[in-house]
């Protein structure tokens, strides 16, 4: 079992929704997550971490933590088409912080 | 800077044969990553290095063997290549702590026939 696990998609939606993604980890180790995204054909870039339990934003996208359920959740406000991408939630594995753990990824796509 | 550079993006490879997968960052980064990329499977680490000749094994380095002689280069390298190695493989790196980004190269898409 992987110690990240991502809801597995894939997501289409209308230009203008909410999109909702998820994740829940096992290692009560992990201390802080990341949100990656990545285009088609193309390497995953950071899209934002956050360290604590509670919710972070950055402009559309907010990232929230909730360690007591060791669930992680990324929302997209307002989405447009070049959302479309696949997202991947990822953690290093608690002390040894060179050894990232990663979820499946959903693929979102942002219908015009 | 050029970032994180991966050769060749395109590979096919017969069953047994052998060859190297080229990774390179000029970002003076101590860690470097390579990951192979499945559908349904995510990211998975192979190998990764905290720095010049510091190596060490991630989940799925059956297969598979890395040398880090600079900082600069992490080559990969498959031994006798398996359908089952078909995959995208990417190679990354950062810098070590915590909140610190690791980025990723563009990938090299290997089929193994």
């Amino acid at each position: 079992q992987k110690e990240v696990e991502q809801d597995p998609g894939p997501l289409s939606v209308p230009e203008g929704a909410i999109v909702s993604l998820n994740c829940t980890y096992s290692n009560s180790a992990f201390q802080y997550f990341m949100w990656y995204r990545q285009y088609s054909r193309k390497g995953p870039e950071l899209l934002m971490y956050t360290y604590s339990s509670g919710n972070k934003e950055d402009g559309r996208f907010t990232a929230q933590v909730d360690k007591s359920s060791k669930y992680i959740s990324l929302f997209i406000r307002d989405s447009q088409p070049s959302d479309s991408a696949t997202y991947l939630c990822g953690s290093p594995e608690g002390s040894n912080d060179y050894k990232l753990s990663f979820g499946a990824g959903t693929t979102v796509t942002v219908r015009a | 800077n050029a970032g994180v550079t991966q050769t060749p993006k395109f590979q096919v490879l017969k069953t047994g044969q052998s060859m190297t997968l080229q990774c390179a960052q000029d970002m003076n980064h101590e860690y470097m990553s390579w990951y192979r990329q499945d559908p349904g499977m995510g990211l998975r680490l192979i190998h990764y290095s905290v720095g010049a000749g510091i190596t060490d094994q991630g989940e799925v380095p059956n297969g598979y063997n890395v040398s880090r002689s600079t900082t600069e280069d992490f080559p990969l390298r498959l031994l006798s290549a398996a359908p089952s190695q078909t995959s995208v493989y990417f190679c990354a790196s950062r810098t070590g702590g915590p909140y610190n980004e690791q980025f990723f190269g563009p990938g090299t898409r290997l089929t193994v026939l």
